[in-house]
């Protein structure tokens, strides 16, 4: 099946720092998001970028699916930024069935 | 309009126990799936549901089954429970399901003692 990688698997950032979260992944997809799991579980959508690039405030996306890479810019890092956060494809066959990758943990230091 | 809603939120069974969750997608989405999520296993596909017919299926053992109801409600249950079910759960509702943007619920944390 897919496989799907994430770097780095941990990254400590003081208040006001940029990153990079990277995802690579092995094969064609219907689909590809990227979320942040919050302190209680939850998975908050970030981005729905099977392709192309997106921006939302201090963050901002951009899918190369014919390199099968994603990558996720956090800008001028905040505290509240700290958490994990995921990769997931779907892929290109029947139904929707996510496959995650294994997550960036991320600690903005004040 | 109305996220994801998952119950119970929080749940302590004993070994050998059989146990239900429920996942109410938002309005309008027909497509639910379901996902465990441990320590060591990260984030695992159990299965999909789509207009109330089951869609794909994960490797997990018989033991873990599903069902999705006409208002597109949909319910994962798992029987004689062991030490090793214990996990996140978290459901997701899509429109449409392939190609679409998922919404992930808050989970169902499962404790088995």
């Amino acid at each position: 099946g897919i496989q799907v990688e994430q770097s780095p698997p941990d990254l400590i950032l003081q208040e006001g720092a940029n990153s990079t979260l990277r995802c690579n992944f092995s094969d064609s997809v219907n689909n590809l998001q990227w979320f942040h799991q919050n302190p209680w579980g939850q998975l908050i959508n970030l981005f729905y970028i099977p392709s192309g690039t997106k921006q939302n405030g201090r963050l901002s996306a951009t899918t190369v699916a014919t390199e099968r890479y994603s990558l996720l810019y956090i800008s001028s890092s905040q505290t509240t930024d700290s958490g994990v956060y995921f990769c997931a494809v779907e892929p290109d066959n029947y139904g929707q069935n996510f496959v995650f990758g294994p997550g960036t943990r991320l600690s903005v230091l004040p | 309009k109305a996220g994801v809603t998952q119950t119970p939120r929080y749940l302590i069974k004993t070994r050998g126990q059989q146990v239900t969750l429920s996942c109410s997608p938002i309005s309008g989405h027909r497509s639910v799936s379901w996902y465990q999520q441990t320590p060591g296993q990260g984030l695992q596909f159990l299965f999909e549901y789509f207009s109330e017919t089951q869609r794909n299926k994960g490797n997990f053992p018989g033991r873990f089954s599903g069902r999705q109801f006409s208002n597109s409600r949909s319910e994962m249950n798992v029987s004689t429970l062991e030490l090793g079910d214990s996990a996140l759960y978290l459901c997701a509702s899509s429109s449409v399901g392939v190609g679409t943007e998922a919404f992930f619920g808050q989970g169902t944390r499962l404790t088995v003692v």
